[in-house]
């Protein structure tokens, strides 16, 4: 059971490109959320998706997409790469009311 | 105005010095509050969850405790293995994400 799975898990980007970070749960979960840790800053939400078709906007989503057209995928789009953007992504899944199982994290570098 | 505050930021303990991390949270309608512990490097990894006051929960030379306003992890004994980012989170009603505090980074020296 692989659980959460991210990729890539390094990237570096210049400014102005794009990427998709991709995550994929084999748990069946409907929740799943992107966040990004900056140092000392804790975990903040990007986006996160109730179910396959149904996303919604977190506390920081500018300059982010995101797309659920099945359960197990949920990948985030970064279109136009800018320095603020250099941080550690974590996609994370869960039930309801239940824990969130978190992936290995996407460490990315915007120069 | 954070909904979520963890204290200490950093905690630096010698072996077998028994500490406690705390959590605390101003909103109400609380549906579940969760401890993570997190490696460099790496993501989160999921330790408790508490539901209502009262309630404990351990693991190990953990324990985590919830009252109406906030949660402690207590570290008895701790040893360098230990030394992590430990992370606090809450759900509120509803569906809604969970929220995380900043997180205590504890490190246990030999």
């Amino acid at each position: 059971n692989a659980g959460v799975t991210q990729t890539p898990k390094f990237r570096i980007l210049k400014i102005g490109q794009s990427m998709t970070l991709q995550c994929t749960q084999d748990m069946n979960h409907n929740y799943m959320y992107w966040y990004r840790q900056d140092p000392g800053m804790g975990l903040k939400l990007i986006y996160y998706s109730v179910g396959a078709g149904i996303t919604d906007k977190g506390e920081v989503p500018n300059g982010y997409n995101v797309s659920r057209s099945t359960t197990e995928d949920f990948p985030l789009r970064l279109e136009l790469a800018a320095p603020s953007q250099t941080s550690v992504y974590f996609c994370a899944s869960r039930e309801l009311n239940t824990e969130a199982f978190f992936g290995q994290g996407t460490r990315l570098t915007v120069v | 105005e954070d909904q979520v505050t963890q204290s200490p930021e950093a905690l630096r303990l010698q072996e077998g010095e028994s500490s406690s991390l705390n959590c605390s949270y101003t909103v109400s309608g609380l549906r579940g509050l969760f401890w993570y512990r997190q490696d460099p490097g790496k993501g989160p990894e999921f330790l408790f969850t508490l539901y209502s006051a009262g309630e404990e929960k351990e693991k190990e030379r953990l324990k985590a405790t919830l009252t109406k306003k906030e949660s402690f992890l207590h570290i008895t004994a701790p040893k360098p293995e230990d030394s992590a980012t430990y992370l606090c989170a809450v759900q509120y009603s509803g569906n809604t994400p969970l929220v995380f505090g900043k997180g205590t980074r504890l490190s246990v020296i030999a």
